[in-house]
């Protein structure tokens, strides 16, 4: 298993610009979530898909779109970057409910826009 | 609502000795509370989580954590730092309700140092 796999590791891009980052998980999760993380912020939540078909905005989606593919794929959209959205971003899967309840987080994806 | 706060964005302890990084939750409901780990340029690393089961949870590496309701506090512990300890710890409560049941709200982290 490779777990939750994310593309690219490193990407910079020029104010205005679009990019979408790409993440696949092997683990048949339902739920999938899209985090950023920036220096003394902790991660906030940016979107998530509870389900195949499903995506819902978390605490910080403006200037974000998400897609799910499919099960396995969930993917972040830049539609016009900016400078405030440099971060390192993070895409997690998560299985179980009750005591199995557990998020699995992908390497990340390091963002600079110039 | 539910929210997390940790005390202290940077601990640095000497190799050898406990460490101690602090957590505490704000919650109406029993919260399900986590523990990750990220070592430099990583992802994060589940550590160890409390669902209601016993108080005092034991975790990789060495670390535990006791939840403790009156104090609404989740504590993480190691009796003895290793060098390879080096990393950020972040503490996480799961929302219980509505239609963001399962999501996690995270503390802002601390890095811990550990000196030889």
């Amino acid at each position: 298993n490779a777990g939750v796999t994310q593309t690219p590791k490193f990407q910079v891009l020029k104010t205005g610009q679009s990019m979408t980052l790409q993440c696949a998980q092997d683990m048949n999760h339902n739920s999938m979530y899209w985090y950023r993380q920036d220096p003394g912020m902790g991660l906030r939540l940016i979107y998530y898909s509870a389900s195949e078909g499903t995506t819902d905005k978390g605490e910080v989606p403006n200037g974000y779109n998400v897609s799910r593919l499919n099960k396995r794929e969930f993917s972040l959209r830049l539609e016009s970057a900016a400078p405030s959205q440099t971060s390192v971003y993070f895409c997690a899967s998560r299985w179980g409910q009750g005591y199995t309840d557990t998020q699995y987080f992908g390497p990340g994806t390091r963002l600079t826009v110039l | 609502a539910q929210s997390v706060t940790q005390l202290g964005s940077h601990v640095s302890v000497s190799e050898g000795a406990l460490v101690l990084l602090r957590c505490n939750y704000s919650s109406s409901v029993p919260p399900y509370l986590f523990w990750y780990v990220q070592y430099p340029n990583q992802g994060l690393q589940l550590l160890l989580k409390y669902t209601s089961a016993a108080t005092l949870v034991k975790g990789i590496n060495g670390f535990e954590a006791e939840f403790k309701k009156s104090e609404t506090s989740f504590h993480l512990t190691k009796p003895s730092a290793h060098m390879s300890d080096a990393a950020e710890y972040f503490c996480a409560v799961r929302m219980n309700y509505g239609g963001s049941q399962g999501n996690l709200i995270f503390g802002k982290g601390t890095k811990l140092s550990v000196k030889p």
